[in-house]
């Protein structure tokens, strides 16, 4: 079976740095998806990591260890309208058409 | 707007009814997946589609059911509803059956009274 934790929420100030982590276990690994959901949106694809490592894409990073289980998605230079649920979702090996995704972390950025 | 279609935006029935969500995928792609987001259980992969064939399943209940049409649109159907199917279904789309770049609609929300 799958398994995967996220804070559900966070608090930050524009401007900042905020880091959204992730944790999983599962049957199977083949590759962690972040996405980000306004409210009442879809979700729209932010990043993808298959390898261990960082990504960096702007001011989005999102790392993984696929030792620990982890991952964590990086927000730097935070703007009001990072406000939003950031979803962490694991394809799993046993199918890997199929994503399993996490109860999401709530992000909210203040002035 | 990712490209995908769905229709309708809102749906409001009645408990037992039965009801269609209607998906057009992006143009080009031949991948369709159905989703289910309720407040207490966050985005829950039902079932994808591939140029027509059931490729994976997800925790579909029985009283669902989908299909891939020849032009590629899609469709759920939901039937003997209860108030526990209130949610959002969204339908995603891909050029390929991985899912690893896949495109959301935005949404059918789903009211059962």
């Amino acid at each position: 079976g799958q398994n995967i934790d996220q804070p559900t929420e966070m608090t930050a100030t524009e401007g900042a740095i905020v880091q959204i982590n992730c944790t999983y276990q599962t049957s199977g690994f083949n590759g962690l998806f972040w996405y980000q959901q306004h409210a009442g949106e879809a979700p729209t694809f932010l990043s993808y990591n298959v390898l261990d490592g960082l990504e960096e894409k702007g001011r989005f990073s999102s790392f993984l260890s696929r030792s620990k289980g982890y991952s964590y998605l990086l927000l730097k230079e935070l703007q009001m309208k990072d406000s939003a649920s950031y979803l962490c979702a694991v394809r799993d090996r046993d199918s890997s058409y199929k994503l399993i995704f996490g109860s999401g972390t709530r992000l909210l950025v203040r002035p | 707007d990712s490209g995908v279609t769905q229709t309708p935006k809102h749906l409001i029935t009645a408990t037992g009814q039965r009801v269609t969500l209607r998906c057009s995928p992006r143009s080009g792609d031949l991948s369709v997946y159905w989703y289910q987001q309720s407040l207490d259980q966050g985005l829950q992969f039902l079932i994808q589609y591939y140029n027509g064939e059931e490729r994976a399943k997800g925790n579909i209940l029985e009283r669902f059911s989908a299909q891939q049409f020849p032009d590629l649109h899609s469709e759920l159907n939901l039937s003997s509803l209860e108030l526990g199917d209130s949610a959002l279904y969204f339908c995603a789309s891909s050029v390929a059956s991985d899912p690893k770049e896949q495109f959301f609609g935005p949404g059918t929300r789903l009211t059962v009274l």
